[in-house]
């Protein structure tokens, strides 16, 4: 069935370094949504794209959505001890279904 | 997120017993979702509301069952015929659509362990 790939599964940088993680769908999406996840909580929403190149902005983060509509990415410049957790990012597809990635797991070496 | 309920925390089930799991949310939000969590997965969609009264399966709807009988709450039962339901479920609210059309707000969680 259709996956939606997210990589690294775990990243490990110092803080103050950036860090990214990256999407990717086998098919084209109609909209990708992030989360993020802290240690023992549950998925907090942070953001939905739905246009080909779209790109916004959250104080330290951007994300981005591809022009193909198949992969998107989250970039956080200068990463901070409040940062750490697990980023999903969850597309949607032509069949209206939600399909989650499984999640990039993110720790801060302070 | 505030106004969105699950109970309870951990629960734990013996072979062959049915459990069922809280959600109750106080946001009037129409539609709420049933998500497994497995530890380094991501979510799976177990079950979806979009107005009481109604439900749709949704891609691991086998051994769960759930009833929509209030707009504010929204249990899930895990049946015996689930042979492996030791994980992390979530319960979710949304607008009305269809789940990836708005964003969802998460409840803290169940964890539920078999004995």
């Amino acid at each position: 069935g259709q996956q939606v790939m997210q990589i690294p599964q775990y990243q490990h940088v110092q803080e103050g370094e950036d860090f990214t993680t990256y999407c990717n769908s086998s098919t084209t999406l109609s909209n990708i949504q992030w989360y993020k996840q802290r240690p023992g909580g549950h998925p907090v929403f942070l953001i939905q794209l739905v246009k080909s190149g779209e790109v916004k902005k959250q104080k330290r983060l951007t994300f981005q959505f591809g022009e193909a509509k198949k992969n998107s990415s989250l970039h956080i410049t200068a990463t901070q001890t409040t940062d750490v957790g697990t980023y999903f990012c969850a597309g949607r597809n032509r069949d209206d279904k939600i399909i989650f990635g499984k999640g990039t797991r993110l720790h801060i070496l302070p | 997120d505030g106004g969105i309920t699950q109970s309870p925390k951990y629960l734990f089930r013996k072979e062959g017993q049915n459990v069922t799991l809280s959600c109750e949310q106080n946001l009037n939000h129409d539609a709420m979702y049933w998500y497994r969590q497995d530890p380094g997965q991501g979510l799976r969609l177990i079950y979806y509301s979009q107005i009481v009264n109604d439900f749709q399966k949704g891609d691991i709807a086998e051994g769960y069952s759930v009833s929509r009988e209030k707009k504010e709450s929204f249990p899930l039962t895990v049946t015996s015929a689930q042979k492996n339901p030791t994980a992390f479920y979530l319960c979710a609210i949304g607008g009305r659509g269809l789940p990836g059309n708005q964003p969802q707000h998460f409840g803290d969680g169940t964890r539920l362990s078999i004995l």
